[in-house]
């Protein structure tokens, strides 16, 4: 099915450990987004995507790195993990002539 | 900084209409209006948008001011699963903006 599929949906790990969150988009979107989402608060964007190639930093970029190398997939890299990146992460993705389109979400938990 | 503002949260009897304002005093004119909801931890799900006439499809309804500073999103008939935090967000259509923010949206709670 066409969407935005985002892998791992939950990951627990330990403080200082790194790992990369991956987006998958098969519609063609050239726009690519990572959020966060804390308990009770709204969607923070971290980095953003305008095309292959190219990133750029949202509202709260520190602490986490990204990478599009190709047009389909947006991954997002914590190198140093920290509780303070206990979160739910969310991906989408947009081209110019649609509304975004949003993954499920992972789940991240770091002890 | 989210170019729109929203109440934090709202009320809304079952089986009546649900009235969600939002803000977007600063919208250029080639920005279009989006709403999607949130229920619980789920991604958002989109739900309508409009540049400046008045839309509606099986889910909503939108209606935006004359002057475009604000719309309403109507949900015609709110049921329980209708509970969610609603976002109200102001993006250009076919154009090159980059960054795409979101306030902290609307509460709404159905209540039998």
């Amino acid at each position: 099915n066409a969407g935005v599929t985002q892998t791992p949906k939950f990951r627990v790990l330990k403080t200082g450990q790194s790992m990369t969150l991956l987006c998958a988009q098969d519609m063609n979107h050239e726009y690519m987004y990572w959020y966060r989402q804390d308990p009770g608060m709204g969607l923070r964007l971290i980095h953003y995507s305008v095309g292959e190639g190219t990133t750029a930093k949202g509202e709260v970029p520190d602490g986490y790195n990204v990478s599009r190398l190709k047009k389909q997939n947006f991954l997002l890299g914590l190198e140093s993990a920290a509780p303070s990146q206990t979160s739910v992460y969310f991906c989408a993705s947009l081209t110019t002539d649609s509304p975004p389109t949003f993954g499920s979400g992972t789940r991240l938990t770091v002890v | 900084d989210a170019k729109t503002t929203q109440p934090p949260s709202m009320d809304c009897a079952e089986g009546r209409a649900a009235n969600l304002p939002c803000n977007h005093s600063t919208i250029s004119g080639n920005e279009y209006v989006y709403w999607y909801r949130q229920i619980h931890s789920q991604g958002p799900q989109y739900i309508i948008h409009g540049l400046k006439n008045n839309e509606t499809n099986e889910m909503a309804s939108l209606i935006i001011t004359e002057d475009r500073k604000s719309s309403t999103l109507i949900l015609p008939h709110a049921t329980l699963r209708d509970t969610a935090v609603y976002y109200c967000i102001v993006r250009a259509f076919g154009g090159s903006q980059g960054n795409l923010i979101f306030g902290k949206g609307t509460k709404l709670s159905v209540k039998p």
